[in-house]
């Protein structure tokens, strides 16, 4: 099966620092990798999703995250982090090939300071 | 286009009861899946629906159990609740499943069990 991992449960910016946020992930097949963000009292928004080609790829609010097969890695990125991005992170992946259900990690909670 | 649309967003049940929570998709999509958030556990899988077949299931119980009726809406049923059972239910649809697509979230059913 396959399974998720966020290893920081918070993590902590300074406004206009770059930020990271990291995942890795194990999957017996393809992987599809996900980032969604939650604020508070609201649902999941999608950020971006990796599905194949280009190892970076971008997506909303000038967040990217980078594929990194040989590392089994998908951190996520932004150059400037804005207080605004203070929210909860999941990573996500679905095994395509093997079980197809989508799985989520723990969730890093990003706290951005002005 | 509307979202992702989850009624009740809050319901108070009783241990040994049952309930009912339902799910209206974004137009045009045909996968539903459902989740189950708390704060110890995170985001797990429930199962994921499409065109009206259950096509995974997560690690739970019997008592939880869904369906998928033809024009793409979904509930979930959890029969003889527990304490344990207290948790926001995520609901969230996509075009499909194997393809990558990304999912999108309703805003959650906020279950309390007394």
């Amino acid at each position: 099966a396959q399974s998720v991992a966020q290893p920081e449960d918070q993590v902590n910016v300074a406004e206009g620092n770059p930020l990271t946020v990291k995942c890795t992930y194990s999957v017996s097949g393809n992987p599809y990798l996900f980032w969604y963000v939650q604020y508070p009292n609201r649902g999941l928004q999608f950020l971006l999703k990796y599905i194949t080609g280009d190892n970076l790829v971008k997506g909303s609010y000038g967040f990217e995250a980078e594929f990194n097969k040989s590392q089994t890695s998908f951190h996520l990125k932004k150059p400037s982090a804005l207080v605004s991005d203070s929210a909860l992170y999941f990573c996500a992946v679905r095994d395509i090939g093997n079980n197809n259900d989508m799985r989520f990690g723990a969730g890093t909670r990003l706290t951005v300071k002005p | 286009k509307a979202g992702v649309t989850q009624t009740p967003r809050y319901l108070i049940k009783t241990r040994g009861q049952q309930v009912t929570l339902s799910c209206s998709p974004i137009s045009g999509h045909r996968s539903v899946s459902w989740y189950q958030q708390t704060p110890g556990q995170g985001l797990q899988f429930l199962f994921e629906y499409f065109s009206e077949t259950q096509r995974n299931k997560g690690n739970f119980p019997g008592r939880f159990s869904g369906r998928q009726f033809s024009n793409s809406r979904s509930e979930m049923n959890v029969s003889t609740l527990e304490l344990g059972d207290s948790a926001l239910y995520l609901c969230a649809s996509s075009l499909g499943t194997e393809q990558g697509y990304e999912q999108y979230f309703g805003p959650g059913t906020r279950l309390t069990v007394t």
